[in-house]
């Protein structure tokens, strides 16, 4: 399953709000999919799973929805720590594929 | 969720081998699903395979499946890698989750290990 994001890069300011899209080639099974952030020389850490359920210690300004093939993750007032690049992954087919990421810079 | 600590980074040549660790720190992956995933700058993530070492199972991405082998003991996994090229030059990462598959999500990452593949 090919997991297209976009847009590819979003120039923000912080207190705003950022909109990420995930859009999967065909139905991912279950909506298994999550959002991680990355940021830059670190490994990725696990923000969303299962589409809209925040992980242990994620702030609620983050939000997924979504379901089948189009998936959004919402960082609803970005503070400055929040700049990174996010990915997207599916899990509801084997093999699990990502996106290519969608990299949040300040305006 | 388990810590995981990997191996440093490396230079290879062209057709040799590597072979990446990764550590469980202060426990056992014996609870956990284990897959290595590798990030380019062209190809982003890529998941490579995976071990679920209470059931000493693997499996392969297709496209590795030839040049590829994961195993694991009760604390550490390694990631053996043949027949390098330049386009294997990457960060590799160990990730766990503690879903007894391989086909999951990771709460838990290495700190990834860069593998620079140079004549």
């Amino acid at each position: 399953i090919v997991l297209t994001q976009s847009p590819g890069t979003l120039s923000l300011s912080p207190g705003e709000r950022a909109t990420l899209s995930c859009r999967a080639s065909q139905r991912i099974i279950g909506n298994y999919v999550v959002w991680y952030q990355q940021k830059l020389g670190q490994a990725p850490r696990l923000l969303i799973s299962d589409a809209s359920t925040r992980a242990t210690g994620i702030p609620d300004r983050f939000s997924g929805s979504g379901s089948e093939t189009d998936f959004i993750l919402t960082i609803s007032r970005l503070e400055p720590d929040d700049f990174a690049v996010y990915y997207c992954q599916q899990h509801g087919s084997a093999p699990v594929t990502f996106g290519q990421g969608t990299h949040l810079e300040i305006k | 969720q388990v810590h995981l600590e990997q191996s440093g980074a490396e230079v290879k040549k062209p057709e040799s081998s590597v072979r990446v660790s990764c550590k469980a720190s202060g426990g056992t992956l014996k609870n956990y699903a284990i897959s290595w995933m590798r990030q380019t700058a062209g190809q982003g993530l890529e998941w490579i395979g995976g071990i679920i070492p209470l059931f000493d199972s693997t499996d392969y991405e297709y496209s590795f499946r030839d040049r590829v082998s994961i195993t694991a003991d009760d604390s550490t996994t390694f990631l053996e890698l043949s027949g390098l090229r330049s386009e294997d030059t990457a960060v590799y990462y160990c990730a766990s989750t503690r879903f007894m598959t391989l086909v999951s999500y990771y709460e838990s990452w290495g700190q990834g290990t860069l593998i620079t593949v140079s004549s």
